[in-house]
């Protein structure tokens, strides 16, 4: 099993461009995550996503959307980048609402 | 919303020092998750808190769940320089999410 999967690595933005970060899990599990960790903060979540087809807000949305089509997939989308979106994104995936979160190895993203 | 504080948000130590980190909420805690984040990493699971009083141990690794259910510690005995990292706890508010902490970060001096 790969786990969590997160692509790119890593990306430079201009100001107003956009870019979608990929996310995919190949442990069947019903709950993703998308969170942003500013330097030495904690983990603040974006959006969340329950099963196929159900997406919900977390503490910080504006900015992002995400979609749902597959259990798989839950990519997140920046439609104008800014400065202030400059964070490492990790998305995670559970089994369920309370068991362990699996994280993805993050990307690390840039905004100028 | 629901707001976890962990303390301290810093601590070095000596290779071979005991470290504690503390979780408290001014609310009832659903449960608590321990995840431990190595420099430039991703987090990762360490254990799941679901009883008042409740205490749990990995090797060196202590963890407790208050009588009240408002606050948790993770205590590692005699720290080894694979320790190093930031500690998060992270309650599961039963509303299909988690709530992190601002994490305590260790350094350990060799």
């Amino acid at each position: 099993n790969a786990g969590v999967t997160q692509t790119p690595k890593f990306r430079i933005l201009k100001i107003g461009q956009s870019m979608t970060l990929q996310c995919a899990q190949d442990m069947n599990h019903n709950y993703m995550y998308w969170y942003r960790q500013d330097p030495g903060m904690g983990l603040k979540l974006i959006y969340y996503s329950v099963g196929a087809g159900i997406t919900d807000k977390g503490e910080v949305p504006n900015g992002y959307n995400v979609s749902r089509s597959t259990t798989e997939d839950f990519p997140l989308r920046l439609e104008l980048a800014a400065p202030s979106q400059t964070s490492v994104y990790f998305c995670a995936s559970s089994y369920s609402q309370a068991s362990e979160q699996f994280f993805g190895p993050g990307t690390r993203l840039t905004v100028l | 919303g629901q707001q976890v504080m962990q303390i301290p948000q810093y601590q070095h130590v000596q290779e071979g020092e005991d470290f504690t980190t503390y979780c408290n909420s001014s609310t009832t805690l659903s449960n608590i998750q321990w995840y431990k984040q190595r420099p430039g990493g991703h987090p990762v699971f360490l254990i799941q808190l679901v009883k008042s009083g409740e205490v749990k141990k990995q090797k060196r690794l202590t963890f407790q769940f208050g009588e009240a259910k408002k606050n948790s510690s993770l205590h590692i005995t005699a720290t080894q320089t694979t320790d190093v990292g930031t500690y998060f706890c992270a309650d599961n508010t039963g509303a299909q999410k988690l709530v992190f902490g601002q994490g305590t970060r260790l350094t350990i001096n060799p």
